[in-house]
């Protein structure tokens, strides 16, 4: 069982750089996300999915774009990196319960990015 | 708004030891609460969760209760081992059911032999 796989694991850019972190869930959940994590302040949303086709905004959004063209399927952009980019990454994907909900979310391992 | 708020840590503690780490929350109404560990080099994992006022969520000998009195979902553990060395993170969906979740900072906790 795959689960949410991140690539890459690992990137280190320099500022201005561009680059797409992808991730891919095998578990045909609706539902994605993307959350950075930094030091003390937990886990925040940037960008979520509630299905196909489809992208809002979180909670820091600003620098980052994403994209949903496969159910499978989502990438976070950087189109020009800044040090305060610097993070790790997670993407999770949730599925909504016979009961409606849908907040149990399973992640992947992480992208630890520096940017320099 | 909504917040989450976890103890300082690192939390360092002897196997076999009691371990409580402390949540507080802030929301509207009554939101989903949740515990996720996260393991060295790992994403982060459901350990349990409470979606309604005096919900006791339980998993692999860990245990919080949901209290909207005093709007907190403390974790607690009878007896820790080594292999409980984690983050803890207290998380929050708020009412609505939107599926988005609030982290509080994550406590992190070492068990020494």
């Amino acid at each position: 069982n795959a689960g949410v796989t991140q690539t890459p694991k690992f990137r280190v850019l320099k500022t201005g750089q561009s680059m797409t972190l992808l991730c891919a869930q095998d578990m045909n959940h609706e539902y994605m996300y993307w959350y950075r994590q930094d030091p003390g302040m937990g886990l925040r949303l940037i960008h979520y999915s509630v299905g196909e086709g489809t992208t809002a905004k979180g909670e820091v959004p600003d620098g980052y774009n994403v994209s949903r063209l496969k159910k499978q399927n989502f990438l976070l952009g950087l189109e020009s990196a800044a040090p305060s980019q610097t993070s790790v990454y997670f993407c999770a994907s949730s599925y909504r319960d016979s009961a409606g909900n849908k907040n149990i979310q399973y992640f992947g391992a992480g992208t630890r990015l520096s940017v320099l | 708004g909504n917040s989450v708020t976890q103890m300082e840590g690192p939390v360092t503690l002897s196997e076999e030891a009691f371990l409580t780490i402390n949540c507080t929350y802030t929301a509207t109404g009554y939101p989903s609460l949740f515990w996720y560990v996260q393991y060295p080099g790992e994403g982060l994992q459901l350990l349990l969760k409470a979606t309604k006022a005096d919900d006791k969520g339980s998993n692999k000998g860990f245990e919080a209760t949901y209290r909207k009195e005093t709007t907190s979902f403390h974790l607690e553990k009878g007896s820790v081992q080594v292999s409980d060395s984690a983050v803890y993170f207290c998380a929050l969906c708020p009412l609505g059911n939107t599926g988005k979740l609030i982290f509080g900072q994550g406590t992190t906790l070492q068990v020494k032999p």
